[in-house]
């Protein structure tokens, strides 16, 4: 059974660093990653999606890398702003399925 | 292009009624899923459905719960005789055909039962 990890569960830092959010995932047979934003209250945002034959995906100040042997992928967002604060959730589709399989999230704060 | 479009945003439901969830995919999205997130927990699948045709019910309760994609209209996501552990968000996802694609959600709708 597919298990997915978020490291660390929550994360505060100051307006401006580059940070990296990290997931890992128990059965390397996927058939893609997805990332999403969650902000309170609200529905989820894609943000990313890695197809499996994929090492990386950018868009903008992010970047999702993805290591499908070691079961593992990371989030990396450059030059936070307040405007980032939210949940990260990371989450697989197993080959031949097409159920999310979601990790309990990061929760990021960026102070001002 | 609307995106995945869900009502009631709210519910309220007293013990023992039922509950009825609605789903708009977006446009073009032939694919749709339901995801509960109970309070203080991670997003759980529940169901994978195409038009008239459940794929996959393996995270759905056994009892009480059920789901519906017509070939007109929306999804439907019924809860019978709700009880308070029922109280979550769900979550309704939509995705063009095709294996793996991008799923795209919905602002969700939060159940709660009194």
């Amino acid at each position: 059974k597919q298990e997915v990890t978020q490291i660390p569960a929550a994360l505060s830092v100051p307006e401006g660093e580059n940070l990296v959010l990290n997931c890992s995932f128990t059965d390397s047979a996927i058939y893609n990653l997805q990332w999403f934003r969650q902000d309170p209250g609200k529905g989820l945002t894609s943000l990313l999606l890695i197809q499996s034959s994929q090492r990386e995906q950018t868009s903008g100040r992010l970047n999702a890398s993805l290591d499908k042997s070691s079961g593992r992928s990371t989030l990396y967002i450059a030059a936070s702003q307040p405007g980032d604060s939210a949940t990260y959730l990371c989450a697989v589709t197993d080959t031949g399925r097409r159920a999310l399989t979601f990790g309990s999230g990061t929760r990021l704060q960026v102070q001002p | 292009n609307a995106g995945v479009m869900q009502n009631p945003r709210h519910l309220v439901r007293r013990r023992g009624q039922e509950a009825r969830l609605r789903c708009s995919p977006m446009k073009g999205h032939s694919h749709v899923y339901w995801y509960r997130q109970l309070p203080e927990e991670g997003l759980k699948f529940m169901v994978y459905l195409q038009k008239e045709n459940i794929i996959d019910e393996s995270g759905m309760p056994k009892e009480r719960f059920s789901a519906e994609f017509p070939k007109e209209g929306p999804s439907i996501l019924r809860i019978q005789q709700v009880v308070r552990g029922d109280s979550a968000a769900y979550f309704c996802a939509s995705s063009p055909p095709g294996v793996g694609d991008e799923q795209f959600f919905g602002p969700g709708t939060r159940l709660t039962v009194l």
